[in-house]
């Protein structure tokens, strides 16, 4: 069905490597985000993209890269320099400078870092 | 600052009974609020946003601005409203939204 799809749905590294969470939507919306979910903490603002080639830094980017290359397409670049990479990352979507667009989530990709 | 605090992290209630959760922001000018929801094995999806007054599946959030809440309240709890719920602020800049910790709602019969 359409939506945003998130992939893999579980993934696991090594310390010390990078990794690379896939985030791909079909809902032809702008704008794009990344959040990170711990329990306990909520979901923080990673990093968010409202046009292709634009993306800003959120509440806690340090330790992650992102690229906009492509509309439909915002991959997230968890480094090993992300001091606490394990957490459950979720990636989102919604119509830009819409204020009454939601945000449309994927399923989101557990990371366990060993 | 921008910030949401949800002060409950677990609310626990029976079937029947009324349910608030908790929703204080900190916002200068005037705040775009939203609540949404997690159901077990399911996205995370909005259940209601402050701008449109609605109802949905019972609940229903009113800004208060001199109290800055923006609670979650429905008059009679239903098994199936348990679920992670969120309060969400839109950022000063338009841009995303700020969430808050999340309460989780269990409804027991």
């Amino acid at each position: 069905d359409g939506g945003i799809t998130q992939s893999p749905k579980y993934l696991f590294r090594k310390e010390g490597q990078n990794v690379t969470l896939s985030c791909e939507q079909n809902l032809n919306h702008d704008a794009m985000y990344w959040y990170r979910q711990d329990p306990g903490q909520g979901l923080r603002l990673i990093y968010y993209s409202q046009i292709v080639n634009d993306f800003q830094k959120g509440d806690i980017a340090e330790g992650y890269s992102v690229s906009r290359e492509k509309k439909e397409s915002f991959p997230l670049t968890v480094t090993s320099a992300q001091k606490n990479p394990t957490a459950f990352y979720l990636c989102a979507s919604s119509v830009r400078q819409d204020y009454n667009s939601p945000l449309h989530f994927g399923n989101g990709t557990r990371l366990t870092v060993t | 600052a921008q910030r949401v605090t949800q002060p409950e992290k677990l609310l626990s209630v029976f079937k029947g009974a009324p349910v608030e959760l908790k929703c204080n922001y900190s916002y200068s000018g005037s705040p775009e609020l939203f609540w949404y929801v997690q159901y077990s094995r399911q996205r995370l999806q909005l259940l209601l946003r402050h701008i449109s007054r609605e109802s949905i599946k019972g609940f229903t959030a009113d800004l208060n601005k001199g109290e800055t809440s923006f609670h979650l309240k429905k008059p009679f709890a239903q098994e199936e409203d348990s679920a992670m719920y969120y309060c969400a602020l839109r950022n000063q800049a338009g841009t995303a939204l700020i969430f808050g910790k999340g309460t989780t709602l269990s409804v027991s019969s």
